[in-house]
Formats: structure tokens, C-alpha cells, sequence
């Protein structure tokens, strides 16, 4: 399994929004809607920000949006903070217990 | 409140083995899924091996088939990694996640291996 395709890097000014994308096939972004997205900050374990594409966990500002066209998802955050200067992952379900992640992107807020 | 704890970690040569362990709570251990994932430094996340519930179905990366052995023991909510032939690429921090759905709900805090000669 292929991992899934993000830009390495974004970054956007402070009250500013940016998107990260995701680019998969028809066997995970594109067939399933078990779209998840993940924080990461240095030295940290990741940390669930969306699921299931569009769906925000308890306590994740709704700054944070996912969603979905085709085989290509994508999560917005709004009203950018310079907490939110981390790395971020996309990652699919594809079957069989199995899920599949995107390489990563940097984002920096400058 | 969901807790996983990874031990076992360290510093070995090429060739050696290793066993990590994952000890969870908060949660039902038996009704689901677990999940290695490894992060090597400076790189992404990957799915290393996945175990169900009751061990009927293991999955692992083509990077380490043949080499690492996904258990679990239910009776003491801990899940394990056993790892031989240990080769420089497989130098990461090793995550152990869970997820009651599709995604992964939480995360350990990692364990390094390091493996040098």
C-alpha cells in the first residue's frame, strides 16, 4: 500500500487559513469515507484532529475542517495560531483493519 | 480516560532482537484491534502490525514481514512487538495506537529503538 501524497510543506500568517491536501486512489481516500487527520508537534504522539473526514473529536477547536472530493481530502484550519506550527498527517482506512498515512507537511506559521 | 503505555525499547546491534510491550487501560482491551505504528527520525508515520481482537488477524508492512511477531495477551490488556534481524532502517520511535472506529482515538508516548553497530 502506497502511502498517500501531501505537500511537504504549507505556511500561512497568523489569523490567516490554510489547507492541507491528501491525494489518494479508489482503494483509500477515493472508497472509503475513513478520512482521519493528525497533529504532531516535536516530540510529541500524534493527536486526532478530524475523522471520518469531516468529524471533529471533543475539545478540537472548530477552527479545524476536513473534507473530501474524489480521491483527494483536505484539512482547512482557520483563524491560524502559532500553536497550531506542527506537522500533520492524513491517514485512510483501506480494509482489513489496515489504514494507510500520508508522507506529512510541515506547516509553519509565520 | 484511554491509556497506553510502550516499554522495551533501546539501544541494539544490527542482527539482534528486541520485544516491545504495549499496556493499555481504560478501555475494553479484548473488543479491539491493536495497532504498531513507527516513526523513523525525521520521517513519517507507518503502519507496522495490527492485531484484532482476538488474534484470528494480523497484518504486517512488507518491511518487516518475516521478521517482527504481533501478540497479545487479553488477560493482561498488553499488546507486543517482537522484533528480529533488527536492521538500521528499523530505528524509530514505535507508537502503539487504538482506535474503537476507524482512526486512531489514542496514542502511546512512543518507545526509541536505536539500532547501531
Amino acid at each position: 500500500q502506497s502511502a498517500l501524497t501531501q505537500p511537504r510543506s504549507v505556511s500561512g500568517s497568523p489569523g490567516q487559513s490554510v489547507t492541507i491536501s491528501c491525494a489518494g486512489t479508489t482503494s483509500d481516500v477515493g472508497g472509503y469515507n475513513y478520512v482521519s487527520w493528525y497533529q504532531q508537534h516535536p516530540g510529541q504522539a500524534p493527536k486526532v484532529m478530524i475523522y471520518d473526514v469531516t468529524k471533529r473529536p471533543s475539545g478540537v477547536p472548530d477552527r479545524f475542517s476536513g473534507s473530501k472530493s474524489g480521491k483527494t481530502a483536505s484539512l482547512t484550519i482557520s483563524g491560524l495560531q502559532a500553536d497550531d506550527e506542527a506537522d500533520y498527517y492524513c491517514c485512510s482506512y483501506v480494509g482489513g483493519y489496515s489504514f494507510v498515512f500520508g508522507g506529512g507537511t510541515k506547516l509553519t506559521v509565520l | 480516560q484511554v491509556q497506553l503505555v510502550e516499554s522495551g525499547g533501546g539501544v541494539v546491534q544490527p542482527g539482534t532482537s528486541l520485544r516491545l510491550s504495549c499496556a493499555a487501560s481504560g478501555f475494553t482491551f479484548s473488543d479491539y484491534p491493536m495497532h504498531w505504528v513507527r516513526q523513523a527520525p525525521g520521517k513519517g508515520l507507518e503502519c507496522v502490525a495490527i492485531i484484532s481482537r482476538d488474534a484470528n488477524y494480523i497484518y504486517y508492512a512488507d518491511s518487516v514481514k518475516g521478521r517482527f511477531t504481533i501478540s497479545r495477551d487479553n488477560s493482561k490488556n498488553t499488546v507486543y512487538l517482537q522484533m528480529h534481524s533488527l536492521r538500521v532502517e528499523d530505528a524509530a520511535v514505535y507508537f502503539c495506537a487504538w482506535g474503537s472506529q476507524y482512526y486512531f482515538e489514542s496514542w502511546g508516548q512512543g518507545t526509541l529503538l536505536t539500532v547501531s553497530s
